[in-house]
């Protein structure tokens, strides 16, 4: 199987712009989609990007994802960043019937 | 509305049993994809299992032999059976309806599953 690495930790200004980085160990990258789930403390996870870049109804524009051949990686972009999108985020793929989150990323609006 | 409701966690020693449940309301169990994810304390999210609309099942490879999934349509109802379980099963377990086989669309409030002697 295959590991999706994250960034721990990221930290960014109210208003400002973060990417979090999702690096698939093995396999392409583009093989298999990717999601991203946010979690806020206390709540389940909730879908912000879907296949790589779809956003579902109801998540704002702010949310962006990215899909890096070369790097093997899929990004999330959230711009304008506010206090309320302090969360855990994580990515998931997969590949033959098997599921992989990330590790997770908490993101600090600051 | 889509909604999914676990229960049947609680505090379990290791070796023991359990069974979880989900129930299901707002669509049918039988027409989707429907995956089990837990989250021990102060961790990232694992996968454990998915089934398949036609009842077929996959697992991690941390709970292959021990735990598995089924429905039951007429309930509407997803279910986890945990067998052997072990101190590193603790976990919050969530319910989650897939969609386009690849992608969770709805989660459930997660159930408490605590292993300890």
């Amino acid at each position: 199987n295959f590991l999706l690495t994250q960034p721990h930790s990221v930290s960014e200004s109210p208003g400002k712009t973060v990417t979090i980085s999702c690096t698939r160990s093995s396999g392409s990258i583009a093989s298999n989609s990717v999601q991203w789930y946010q979690q806020r403390p206390g709540s389940s996870p909730t879908t912000v990007i879907y296949e790589y870049f779809q956003r579902p109804s109801g998540v704002p524009d702010r949310f962006s994802g990215s899909i890096d051949s070369s790097s093997n990686s899929a990004s999330l972009s959230i711009s304008g960043l506010q206090t309320e999108d302090e969360a855990d985020y994580y990515c998931q793929s997969y590949d033959s019937d098997s599921w992989v989150f990330g590790g997770g990323t908490h993101l600090t609006v600051l | 509305e889509v909604q999914l409701v676990e229960s049947g966690g609680g505090l379990m020693q290791p070796g023991g049993s359990l069974r979880l449940s989900c129930a299901a309301s707002g669509f049918t169990v039988r027409t989707h994809y429907m995956s089990w994810v837990r989250q021990a304390p102060g961790k990232g999210l694992e996968w454990v299992s998915v089934i398949y609309t036609g009842g077929g099942s996959y697992y991690a490879d941390s709970v292959k032999g021990r735990l598995t999934i089924s429905k039951d349509t007429v309930k509407n109802t997803l279910y986890l059976q945990m067998n052997s379980l072990r101190v590193e099963d603790t976990a919050v377990y969530y319910c989650a309806r897939v969609l386009g086989s690849v992608r969770i669309d709805y989660w459930g409030q997660g159930t408490l599953v605590t292993v300890s002697s």
